[in-house]
């Protein structure tokens, strides 16, 4: 089994406040990476799907940034607002083939106080 | 376009029952992967079904099983319930299969399973 970590596990933050978190998986065997926004009691809604070393990709004002060389990827919100409160996850697809599937972090839990 | 739904949001049962979750995907898709989500753990990939087959399993026991039919929606069963199947179960369905794939997966609410 393959391990994705994120990092940190919680941040609070204040309004306007820019943040970032960490996405580490292993380096081998990479194929693609997905980020995703879990709103409370909502659906995990799609952020970006990264499949090049040095993508940047851009999303109003999150952004992302892949370095598989390495194994991580970067989420950053610029001005935080309160309704970017949510779990960030990414999730690591280890293999391009019949074996391929999703391995999930645990998230970055982001509060943003008004 | 309509997004992914799951039925039922919520189910209570007891040990030892056996249970039946349901998924459709949005209409066009062609596959349909099941996640288990427990407190503190990520996102566990259950399997993946694609154009009916089953491409791909996690790792757990063969209570857990499911199918797809022609009109891609899938379901999934989990026999024999035990407390720890306790979980948020999603479904979730994309274009292309996973593994091969950098198609976008669209998230249905869940279905929440309490297991007494």
């Amino acid at each position: 089994i393959l391990n994705v970590e994120q990092s940190p596990q919680s941040l609070h933050v204040q309004e306007g406040d820019s943040t970032n978190f960490t996405c580490s998986f292993p380096s081998s065997n990479f194929y693609a990476l997905h980020w995703y926004r879990w709103e409370t009691a909502k659906s995990p809604e799609a952020l970006f799907v990264m499949t090049l070393n040095g993508d940047e990709k851009k999303k109003g004002r999150i952004s992302a940034t892949l370095n598989t060389k390495e194994g991580y990827s970067y989420l950053y919100i610029k001005g935080s607002q309160p309704e970017d409160s949510a779990t960030y996850l990414c999730a690591h697809l280890n293999y391009g083939g019949s074996q391929g599937n999703l391995i999930f972090g645990k998230g970055t839990k982001l509060s943003v106080k008004p | 376009k309509a997004g992914v739904t799951q039925t039922p949001r919520y189910l209570i049962k007891t040990r030892g029952q056996q249970v039946t979750l349901s998924c459709s995907p949005i209409s066009g898709h062609r596959s349909v992967s099941w996640y288990q989500q427990t407190p503190g753990q990520g996102l566990q990939f259950l399997f993946e079904y694609f154009s009916e087959t089953q491409r791909n399993k996690g790792n757990f026991p063969g209570r857990f099983s499911g199918r797809q039919f022609s009109n891609s929606r899938s379901e999934m069963n989990v026999s024999t319930l035990e407390l720890g199947d306790s979980a948020l179960y999603l479904c979730a369905s994309s274009l292309g299969f996973v593994g091969t794939s950098t198609d976008t997966q669209y998230f249905g609410p869940g279905t929440r399973l309490t297991v007494l």
